[in-house]
C-alpha cells in the first residue's frame, strides 16, 4: 500500500529557497512521483513530476536519491503567491493492477513577507 | 500540461434533488478518471475510479446509487449526485489520467465544483 508522509505546515519568507520532503517507502518499481499545489477551492495544479535522480522545470526541481523513498520538492525564491498546500502522489496499484493515485494530507506552506 | 474541465464551478440544489458535474479532459483521451471529495482543511479524498465503456469501482464507504458515474467516452466522466442531501454539500474534484511515453501516467485536475445543498 503505496502511502505518504509529508509535513504538515512549513513557514517561510519570501525570497527564501523552500524545500518539501515527501516520505513514499512503499512506492511501486515503475511508479512516478508526482507534485501537486493546490490554492482554496481549485483542483491541484500540476508542477512537477519524476521517476529518480533530479527534475527540473521552470518553476521547480525534483530531488529523488537512489532508492526513491523519498522526493524533495524545491521551490527557489519563493513569494507570497506560493502560499498553498503541496502534496507529492504516488500510486497503489491493487489486485487486478488498477493504479489509484492516492494523497498523503499534503504540506501547508505559508509564505511571510 | 494537459487540461481537465470541470462543470460547474459551482452549483445549489435543494434537499432530494440530483446534481451532475461534468469531467471533460480537453486535449486528450483518458481512459480513466477520478473523481476525489474535499471537505476544507482536508486532503482529497478518492470516492470512486472511472473507466471508459465500464462500470465505474468505488472506494469502501461511497454509496454507488447516490454517487452515479458515468463516463460514456473518453474525454468524458459524469458524477450524478442523487437525493442530494446537505450533508453531501462539498468540493467535487475530477482528474483524468494522460499517458505520456516521456513520463508515467500523469494525473490532471479539473478546477473542482462546490456543491452546496440546501
Amino acid at each position: 500500500l503505496a502511502k505518504t508522509t509529508q509535513p504538515i505546515s512549513m513557514d517561510s519568507y519570501e525570497g527564501q529557497e523552500v524545500n518539501i520532503t515527501c516520505s513514499h517507502n512503499n512506492i511501486a518499481t515503475n511508479d512516478y512521483i508526482t507534485w501537486y499545489q493546490q490554492f482554496p477551492s481549485q483542483g491541484p495544479r500540476f508542477i512537477i513530476q519524476g521517476y529518480k535522480t533530479k527534475v527540473t522545470n521552470e518553476v521547480a526541481s525534483l530531488f529523488i536519491p537512489a532508492d526513491r523513498k523519498s522526493s524533495t520538492l524545491s521551490l527557489p525564491r519563493v513569494s507570497l503567491s506560493d502560499t498553498a498546500v503541496y502534496y507529492c502522489l504516488v500510486g497503489e496499484v491493487r489486485t487486478g493492477g488498477s493504479y489509484i493515485p492516492t494523497f498523503g494530507r499534503g504540506t501547508s506552506l505559508i509564505v511571510h513577507p | 500540461g494537459a487540461v481537465v474541465s470541470q462543470h460547474p464551478s459551482r452549483v445549489i440544489c435543494k434537499s432530494g434533488t440530483s446534481v451532475k458535474i461534468e469531467c471533460r479532459s480537453l486535449d486528450f483521451q483518458a481512459t480513466t478518471m477520478f473523481w476525489y471529495r474535499q471537505f476544507p482543511k482536508q486532503s482529497l479524498m478518492l470516492m470512486a475510479t472511472s473507466n471508459e465503456g465500464s462500470k465505474a469501482t468505488y472506494e469502501q464507504g461511497v454509496e454507488k446509487d447516490k454517487f452515479l458515474i458515468n463516463h460514456a467516452s473518453l474525454t468524458l466522466s459524469t458524477l450524478t449526485v442523487t437525493s442530494a442531501h446537505p450533508e453531501d454539500s462539498s468540493f467535487y474534484i475530477c482528474s483524468a489520467r494522460a499517458q505520456d511515453r516521456n513520463s508515467g501516467n500523469t494525473i490532471y485536475f479539473g478546477e473542482g465544483s462546490w456543491l452546496t445543498v440546501v
